[in-house]
């Protein structure tokens, strides 16, 4: 049973370029979750999202940054224009339900630099 | 205002001796609390959950609760210089979210 994937495990984009990242989940998990962690920061939760629906993306920028969890397919995190700011690592986890006491799995992160 | 509060250390404990990391939330209404390992420039690695009151043990781990006083703590038993790494503590909210504290350095002195 394979992890959490994500792809591509390092990003180099220039200012104003876009960077789509990508997470598929655990087989059998129907929940994702995006988070930035910043050099020597904790994580940052983005957005919560389940099959073709965002239920909280309260974490997320305003302007620039969406998310989406397809029916089919992988769950992406699009960020738009890119600043150097957005240079972080992003990591998706999955979980199986929404059940109070489910532990999130997570990928192992994409790096985004941008220069 | 969800916060998970946690001492950014570093806190350096000798080889063989009891590391305690500690951590404070701000939402009575949590129900779950989650302990995560975080090697340098690797993913977090689920360690422990607990969301009842008092301890729960895991070999050299062992998980406090105390929901009166919001206060959750990791406790590891014999430690080994492969324990160094960061360690973050999570709260699973009312609302599903789940907010990590920035985490605490720990460094096991050989």
């Amino acid at each position: 049973n394979a992890g959490v994937m994500q792809n591509p495990r390092h990003l180099v984009r220039r200012r104003g370029q876009e960077a789509r990242l990508r997470c598929s989940p655990m087989k059998g998990h129907s929940h994702v979750y995006w988070y930035r962690q910043l050099p020597e920061e904790g994580l940052k939760f983005m957005v919560y999202l389940q099959k073709e629906n965002i239920i909280d993306e309260s974490g997320m920028p305003k302007e620039r940054f969406s998310a989406e969890f397809p029916k089919e397919g992988p769950s992406i995190l699009r960020i738009q224009q890119v600043v150097r700011g957005d240079s972080a690592a992003y990591f998706c986890a999955s979980s199986p339900s929404r059940r109070g006491s489910d532990e999130q799995f997570f990928g192992p992160g994409t790096r985004l630099t941008v220069l | 205002q969800k916060e998970v509060e946690q001492n950014s250390g570093p806190l350096s404990v000798p080889e063989g001796a009891i590391a305690s990391l500690n951590c404070t939330y701000s939402d009575r209404g949590s129900q779950s609390f989650f302990w995560y390992r975080q090697y340098s420039g690797k993913s977090p690695e689920l360690i422990m959950f607990i969301y009842s009151n008092g301890d729960k043990e895991d070999g050299r781990f062992t998980a406090q609760l105390n929901k009166a006083s919001q206060y959750v703590s990791l406790l590891i038993r014999d430690s080994q210089p492969s324990d160094s790494a960061t360690y973050l503590c999570a709260v699973r909210y009312r609302d599903d979210k789940i907010i990590f504290g920035k985490g605490t350095r720990l460094h096991i002195l050989p």
